[in-house]
């Protein structure tokens, strides 16, 4: 069955540090791989997307992506975390020409002074 | 332009009322989404519409009924509201096929007593 896993809940990085949250997906066909952001009480923005092509893709507010097929995994990076990137993120997989999404159950990140 | 509007953003329901969450977009989206989301769950799919008159079921669609009889509205349908469908709805839009990162709404918060 096809499924994401976000397998930590609750990340806590000192403000300046380097970032990685981890997604790792299970889907038979090539993937359209997504990381969304959601601060508290709001919808949810896009960060980035891979469909094709280069497997280390940008996204907006400095975040990198990096898809490995071999792992199955699509894990989202950031050299250096602002306070203001406390937030909660999650990975999601598109599973039909439909375009439904499965989305992992999420990594909160706090980030600490 | 507005993107995906949902109302109401907060709503009160006793148990067995009925009540219709309302969504709209105004970008001429094809394909729109209804999500739940629960706390450590992620979000998961109500139901989705890939066109006027054209509505499928997602993967927790009891209890909930939609329509889709314009491009821009898809609203969704609570009858008998029960506690277990106390959450956060989200509303979602993408043109149509292809690698596509979802325009949300901002949510409506949704508390059955």
């Amino acid at each position: 069955a096809q499924s994401v896993t976000q397998p930590d809940i609750h990340i806590t990085v000192s403000e300046g540090a380097s970032l990685e949250l981890r997604c790792n997906y299970s889907y038979g066909a090539t993937p359209y791989l997504f990381w969304y952001v959601q601060s508290p009480g709001q919808g949810l923005q896009l960060l980035l997307k891979y469909f094709s092509g280069d497997t280390l893709v940008q996204g907006i507010k400095g975040f990198e992506a990096e898809f490995k097929r071999s792992q199955s995994s699509f894990n989202l990076r950031k050299p250096s975390v602002h306070w203001s990137d406390a937030a909660e993120y999650f990975c999601a997989v598109v599973v039909s020409n439909t375009g439904k999404l499965i989305f992992g159950q999420g990594t909160t990140l706090q980030v600490k002074p | 332009n507005a993107g995906v509007t949902q109302t109401p953003k907060f709503r009160i329901l006793k148990i067995g009322q009925s009540m219709t969450l309302q969504c709209t977009q105004d970008m001429n989206h094809n394909y729109m989404y209804w999500y739940r989301q629960d706390p450590g769950m992620g979000l998961k799919l109500i139901y989705y519409s890939v066109g006027a008159g054209i509505t499928d079921k997602g993967e927790v669609p009891n209890g909930y009924n939609v329509s889709r009889s314009t491009t821009e509205d898809f609203p969704l349908r609570l009858e008998l509201a029960a506690p277990s469908q106390t959450s956060v709805y989200f509303c979602a839009s993408i043109p149509g096929e292809g690698p596509y990162g979802y325009t949300f709404g901002s949510g409506t918060r949704l508390t059955v007593v």
